[in-house]
């Protein structure tokens, strides 16, 4: 099977500060990978489809200036919350999904961010 | 755009009994669709999904589920459930190379 990596699987930090969160395909090449939201007792949202080598698509609703994606390679995308809030805490999930047809997409552990 | 309903928030069965949890969708042409489990605090894992031919689909822990065109319909069925099927249950819908759209999720929980 394929695996994505997730890190960190948790992380604390204070607010106005900056948090990068990696996600890595580690046995196959994605060159798209997508970004959820998840809160608490409730379902996935998308957050932006990350595409390699350009800039990500965000949905709508999404300050894309507060959640930095970059998608540098073909096996990594990171997520950087930016001058984070208290609001900000939830749990992020990245997923990537191999190239060609008829392919599903492969999930990450999940970051639980908390702001404090 | 692609849509999932899932009408069942949280659902209780007994250990062994059997279990559906229902699943929705709207989507323009044939979907990609999907089950994931969640437990809290983890992520997701695939259970089976269904692409195209055959629309009984099985997938892994003991799990099916039947692709209806005409219901627009994906429900997930287990025979006889077991304590660890405890979970979050996620049904999803995607097109081909592109993001999916999840349901709301059923919560289910196993009496014993």
């Amino acid at each position: 099977g394929a695996v994505v990596s997730q890190h960190p699987s948790w992380v604390i930090c204070k607010s106005g500060t900056s948090v990068k969160i990696e996600c890595r395909s580690l046995d196959f090449q994605a060159t798209t990978m997508f970004w959820y939201r998840q809160f608490p007792k409730q379902s996935l949202m998308l957050m932006a489809t990350s595409n390699e080598g350009s800039k990500a698509t965000y949905e709508q609703g999404v300050e894309k200036d507060k959640f930095l994606i970059n998608h540098a390679s073909l096996t990594l995308s990171t997520l950087t919350v930016t001058s984070a809030h208290p609001e900000d805490s939830s749990f992020y999930i990245c997923s990537a999904r191999k190239t060609g047809p008829n392919t599903e997409a492969f999930f990450g552990q999940g970051t639980r961010l908390t702001v404090v | 755009a692609q849509s999932v309903t899932q009408p069942d928030i949280h659902i209780t069965v007994s250990e062994g009994a059997s279990l559906e949890l229902r699943c929705n969708y709207s989507y323009g042409a044939t979907p990609y669709l999907f089950w994931y489990v969640q437990s809290p605090g983890q992520g997701l894992q695939l259970l089976l999904k269904y692409f195209s031919g055959d629309t009984l689909v099985q997938g892994i822990k003991g799990f099916e589920a039947e692709f209806k065109r005409s219901q627009s319909s994906f429900n997930l069925r287990k025979p006889s459930v077991h304590w660890s099927d405890a979970a979050e249950y996620f049904c999803a819908v995607g097109a081909r190379n592109n993001d999916m759209r999840f349901g709301a999720g059923t919560r289910l929980t196993v009496k014993p």
